[in-house]
């Protein structure tokens, strides 16, 4: 059936680097990818997305790649600050099932 | 604009009781989607309601059932609930014409004793 691995479960930087979470899907029919992410006693806030036709995609810190080849997907957070520390997960959905199919999600640490 | 609003927060309920659980999507949304999310997990679909009608199902058992309203918002119901039924429970709203980009509220977090 349908699935999403999410890599790694945790993640921990310092303040100022670099994270990269990375996805991959199974169903090659799938064509919206996107990321959310979630505090603690909250729901899955949408920080980013991207379409099969969009190799890549960047909002200020945050970018998304996508290589439909290989059927996987990654989240790049830049410059990354205390509040970007949240569980994230990646989520894809094949055009006309209405359904998003989940990663296991990443409990991001950054420290200050 | 308020956002997506699932009521109640927390809920507590013991083994075979039944639940409902309220959603009111985002102002000028149309579509409904129910999921669960376990303790640590991913969340997983359960269902999608558009125009009053499921559109689309996960693998979840026929307790699990919903309704939506001639104003777009929806009900979750579990009937004969099981320990493992207990999770947060979230809802999504979207719009017909950008149907890939769901929205999320903050959840039910359900309990069952």
């Amino acid at each position: 059936g349908e699935n999403v691995e999410q890599h790694p479960s945790t993640l921990s930087v310092q303040e100022g680097d670099s994270a990269v979470i990375k996805c991959t899907y199974s169903d090659s029919a799938s064509n919206y990818f996107p990321w959310y992410k979630q505090e603690l006693g909250k729901g899955p806030q949408l920080i980013i997305d991207i379409r099969s036709n969009v190799g890549e995609k960047k909002d200020q810190r945050i970018a998304v790649t996508l290589n439909k080849t290989a059927k996987h997907f990654s989240l790049h957070i830049t410059e990354t600050q205390p509040e970007d520390s949240a569980v994230y997960f990646c989520a894809a959905e094949t055009s006309g099932t209405y359904k998003y199919i989940f990663g296991t999600g990443t409990r991001l640490k950054v420290l200050a | 604009d308020a956002g997506v609003t699932q009521s109640p927060t927390h809920l507590i309920k013991t083994r075979g009781q039944q639940v409902t659980l309220r959603c009111s999507p985002k102002s000028g949304h149309d579509t409904v989607s129910w999921y669960q999310q376990a303790l640590g997990q991913g969340p997983q679909f359960i269902f999608q309601y558009y125009e009053e009608e499921e559109r689309q199902r996960g693998n979840f058992p026929d307790r699990f059932s919903g309704h939506q309203f001639p104003n777009y918002s929806s009900e979750l119901n579990v009937n004969a609930l099981l320990l493992g039924d207990s999770a947060l429970y979230l809802c999504a709203s979207s719009y017909s014409g950008a149907a890939d980009i769901q929205y999320f509220g903050a959840g039910t977090r359900l309990s069952v004793l």
